[in-house]
């Protein structure tokens, strides 16, 4: 099946410092997703890509959408405490009213922020 | 808006029984659910695609028999554990795609239920 291979596992970061991780995939998608999770809850989607090449970003969070549509890299500028969390990038195949348009999910990068 | 509950947040359950999980679209309708689950330090892995008023599409290793969904009007999706074991204590979340975006990526998560097994 589809796997998505994201790095790095886990960060230990000082607050103020930028971080960045990154998602590969051996499968083509149409759409990536950057979600967080927080501890005991349901993820929140970040940013949505929806074309290669595309560059996005939502406030200090910078996503790119790779150009062979198999890999995408999230920034976050300036962390701060509440950036704390699990980072998960996903794909979707396709958009549509069928089962091929589930998304995938990574397998996660755990932000840690030293005091 | 785009709300999707899930009930109960947490639920202990005793080996053998079986429980039942709740997910919820509250202001929109939702033609499709998903049911992931989510183990400690993993990350999610899709169980079943719900669709109202057929069968569900289940994954690829998940037992069918084991876990029963129901999706039996536009708002309520159902997973139910059956003759749960220790090795089922996990996180299930869903998911739920508004009808009217339904040629879009986008999924509405649900907070998740913590199923702890004894």
């Amino acid at each position: 099946g589809q796997q998505l291979n994201q790095s790095p596992q886990s960060m230990f970061i000082q607050e103020g410092e930028d971080v960045s991780m990154n998602c590969t995939s051996s499968s083509i998608f149409n759409t990536w997703l950057w979600y967080k999770q927080d501890p005991g809850e349901g993820p929140v989607l970040l940013i949505a890509l929806y074309k290669a090449g595309e560059l996005t970003s939502n406030g200090r969070l910078t996503a790119q959408f790779g150009i062979t549509r198999k890999d995408s890299f999230l920034n976050i500028s300036a962390s701060i405490p509440s950036d704390v969390g699990i980072y998960f990038c996903a794909g979707q195949v396709l958009p549509g009213y069928s089962s091929a348009s589930k998304i995938i999910f990574g397998s996660g990068t755990r932000l840690s922020i030293r005091p | 808006g785009a709300v999707v509950s899930q009930h109960p947040s947490w639920v202990i359950c005793k080996s053998g029984t079986s429980v039942k999980i709740e997910c919820r679209s509250l202001d929109f309708q939702a033609t499709t659910m998903f049911w992931y689950r989510q183990f400690p330090k993993q990350s999610l892995m899709l169980m079943a695609t719900s669709n109202e008023g057929s069968k569900a599409t289940y994954e690829q290793g998940v037992e069918k028999d084991k876990f029963l969904i129901n999706h039996a009007s536009l708002t309520l999706s159902t997973l139910t554990v059956t003759s749960a074991h220790p090795e089922d204590s996990s996180f299930y979340i869903c998911s739920a795609r508004d009808w009217k975006d339904r040629f879009s990526y986008e999924q509405y998560f649900g907070p998740g239920t913590r199923l702890t097994v004894t």
